[in-house]
């Protein structure tokens, strides 16, 4: 089975913290996702990924930056956190089918910023 | 730009009753569509995909038929069971600067009483 590991399910950081969340995929899929979940909003595309150093913004990439130095992990970075990115970050990867892939996703991390 | 509409939850039904999820759906090609699912406390995985006109997607009982003419999949079920309680998400996958972009709908929650 496909495996999407995040590095928290919770955290709590302080404004103006540098948050760095990790994401980790054991299928070899070529792209990797980060998306946001907020009530009543569905999930918004961040960042994506289709390549090792390789990214692409997404629909909200304000105040976020990520890093993609191996094909396994993408991580998310925070640069300075802010209250209104309190939300749920799910991770995602797939292989490219073009356009019938399926996205794996992680069991999410839940950030509250103070 | 690609967008999906679903109808807004939570919808509420007995244990046994007919389920359908409304989905709509605005792209630029010709997207693959698909429903996932979030049960309580975990990440999205794939319920049912479909990646052509007229194509039904199936699986747990769910189903699915892309209609190209009306721009919907709409998700259906013969008889809930009070597992299937969880969030349904819609989405597509289309290509977009050479790269396939998943975009989501916001969710319907489903809740299955005994």
């Amino acid at each position: 089975d496909v495996k999407v590991t995040q590095s928290s399910r919770y955290l709590v950081k302080r404004t103006g913290e540098k948050v760095f969340l990790e994401c980790v995929q054991d299928m070899d899929h070529e792209n990797m996702f980060w998306y946001r979940q907020d009530p009543g909003l569905g999930l918004r595309l961040i960042y994506f990924s289709y390549d090792v150093k390789m990214k692409e913004k997404g629909d909200i990439p304000e105040g976020y930056s990520v890093s993609r130095e191996k094909k396994e992990r993408f991580s998310l970075i925070l640069e300075s956190a802010s209250t209104n990115q309190t939300s749920m970050y799910l991770c995602a990867s797939s292989f490219s089918l073009g356009g019938a892939e399926t996205q794996y996703f992680g069991p999410g991390t839940r950030l509250l910023v103070l | 730009g690609n967008s999906v509409t679903q109808m807004e939850g939570p919808v509420t039904l007995s244990e046994e009753a007919f389920l359908t999820i409304n989905c709509t759906y605005t792209a630029t090609g010709y997207p693959s569509l698909f429903w996932y699912v979030q049960y309580p406390g975990e990440g999205l995985q794939l319920l049912l995909k479909a990646t052509k006109a007229d194509d039904k997607g199936s699986n747990k009982g769910f189903e699915a038929t892309y209609r190209k003419e009306t721009t919907s999949f709409h998700l259906e079920k013969g008889s809930v069971q009070v597992s299937d309680s969880a969030v349904y998400f819609c989405a597509l996958s289309d290509i977009s600067g050479g790269s396939y972009i998943p975009t989501f709908g916001r969710g319907t929650s489903l809740i299955v009483h005994p």
